[in-house]
């Protein structure tokens, strides 16, 4: 089975700063879909960034970049310049392949940001 | 297009009642899949239902079920509560189609079991 490992549970940065979340998992599959989704206080989960396991190149959506290490099995997310609406919860996910839609969370990071 | 909604948002019960929880997806997903939020165990996945059928299980125990109607509306019902079900209940739908595997969350329904 696969798992999915967030090891900080908090982190905080200031505002206009740069932050990285990170994460591991462990899978004996070689294609997978990982994302970082992000759930705001009492609001819904929305996805982050996606990453396709083929491919080698880091996804990026706008401030957000993934350092995606296929061998170290390390899917970390990147966020710069951070704003005061980053501030959530944020949790890895992976998802295999084939299959029914079916994610594996970590267990989150709590982002602040310091104004 | 209308996000995925969730009814009730809040509900409290007793322990030994049941309770059933709906979740309509974003028009044209037919893929609904649940998921349970605890601070301790986090998000663990429950089932997921595609075109009326259950294509997946978490391991969760018999008294949680669900379904799924021909317009692609989910429920899921939990019996004989217990006091650990206590939770947010999220669910997620997806058109599910081969080259498109982006799940949308609703509110959640926040379960409290006293």
């Amino acid at each position: 089975a696969q798992t999915v490992t967030q090891s900080q549970p908090e982190m905080s940065v200031q505002e206009a700063e740069t932050v990285t979340l990170s994460c591991t998992y462990d899978t004996s599959e070689s294609d997978y879909y990982l994302f970082w989704y992000k759930q705001p206080p009492s609001r819904q989960m929305i996805l982050v960034i996606r990453q396709e396991a083929y491919k080698q190149q880091n996804a990026t959506e706008n401030r957000f970049s993934v350092n995606f290490q296929k061998a170290a099995k390390s899917f970390s997310l990147k966020i710069s310049d951070s704003q005061l609406g980053d501030a959530a919860m944020y949790f890895c996910a992976y998802r295999t392949i084939q299959g029914a839609q079916k994610l594996v969370f970590g267990q989150g990071t709590r982002l602040t940001i310091n104004p | 297009k209308a996000g995925v909604t969730q009814t009730p948002r809040y509900l409290i019960k007793t322990r030994g009642q049941q309770v059933t929880l709906s979740c309509s997806p974003i028009s044209g997903h037919r893929s609904v899949s649940w998921y349970q939020q605890t601070p301790g165990q986090g998000l663990q996945f429950l089932f997921e239902y595609f075109s009326e059928t259950q294509r997946n299980k978490g391991n969760f125990p018999g008294r949680f079920s669900g379904r799924q109607f021909s317009n692609s509306r989910s429920e899921m019902n939990v019996s004989t509560l217990e006091l650990g079900d206590s939770a947010l209940y999220l669910c997620a739908s997806s058109s599910d189609s081969v080259f498109f595997y982006e799940q949308y969350f609703g509110p959640g329904t926040r379960l409290t079991v006293t």
